[in-house]
């Protein structure tokens, strides 16, 4: 089995100010991370990955994620939030090591992200 | 450049009517996958197709069925809809790597389905 844990279920953090949105999982296989971000009313938007290779991921709008293998973690940040980047954001996992059946992505609860003017 | 397509974006049936939404992958994506997300909660894995035939199950009722075709969009069918499927239904598409892998799954905008 497989899943996502996002401990916060929301963050406020000041414009300009770095942000961190925390993710931790449990996954039998190798980990296929993800980070979506929702905004309202809308549909999921790919942020970004990390499948095999360097432990920091760079996305799109300024955003990366650090896997840790030892802490079983994925969080996001951005060295400098904006306002536009309040939304929902989503924590997924896949288990890369087996084929077939188990290509389901299972997300976290999510986390809102408030970014404050 | 070309994202998922789900139509219709609103949906309002009453109870015990049916339902179908319909999913149009990215051009050239070979696998579809269905997800439903209730009012203030994450997605939930009901089902997926590859190559027209179904690839994995999830969270899916027994009222609920789904089907891929050749050009490889995908219907979901909803039948004796009730007061509790009122929700966002997504529709995420991705290609084939082979050997059973496949990439990044990349979401539509959903189809709000609202059951009075």
């Amino acid at each position: 089995a497989q899943s996502v844990a996002q401990p916060e279920d929301q963050v406020n953090v000041a414009e300009g100010n770095p942000l961190t949105v925390k993710c931790t999982y449990s996954v039998s296989g190798n980990p296929y991370l993800f980070w979506y971000v929702q905004y309202p009313n809308r549909g999921l938007q790919f942020l970004l990955k990390y499948i095999t290779g360097d432990n920091l991921v760079k996305g799109s709008y300024g955003f990366e994620a650090e896997f840790n293998k030892s802490q079983t973690s994925f969080h996001l940040k951005k060295p400098s939030a904006l306002v536009s980047d309040s939304a929902l954001y989503f924590c997924a996992v896949r288990d890369g090591g087996s084929a077939g059946g188990y290509q389901k992505v299972t997300f976290g609860t999510g986390t809102k992200l408030q970014v404050i003017p | 450049a070309a994202g998922v397509i789900q139509s219709p974006r609103h949906l309002i049936k009453e109870k015990r009517e049916t339902a179908t939404l319909k999913c149009y992958p990215i051009p050239r994506h070979d696998t579809v996958y269905w997800y439903q997300q209730g009012p203030g909660q994450d997605p939930q894995f009901l089902i997926s197709f590859y190559e027209k035939m179904q690839s994995d199950k999830g969270s899916i009722p027994d009222r609920f069925s789904a089907q891929q075709f050749s050009d490889y969009h995908s219907e979901l069918n909803m039948s004796s809809l009730e007061l509790g499927d009122s929700a966002l239904y997504f529709c995420a598409s991705s290609l084939s790597l082979g050997a059973g892998y496949t990439d990044t799954q990349y979401f539509g905008p959903g189809t709000r389905l609202t059951v009075l």
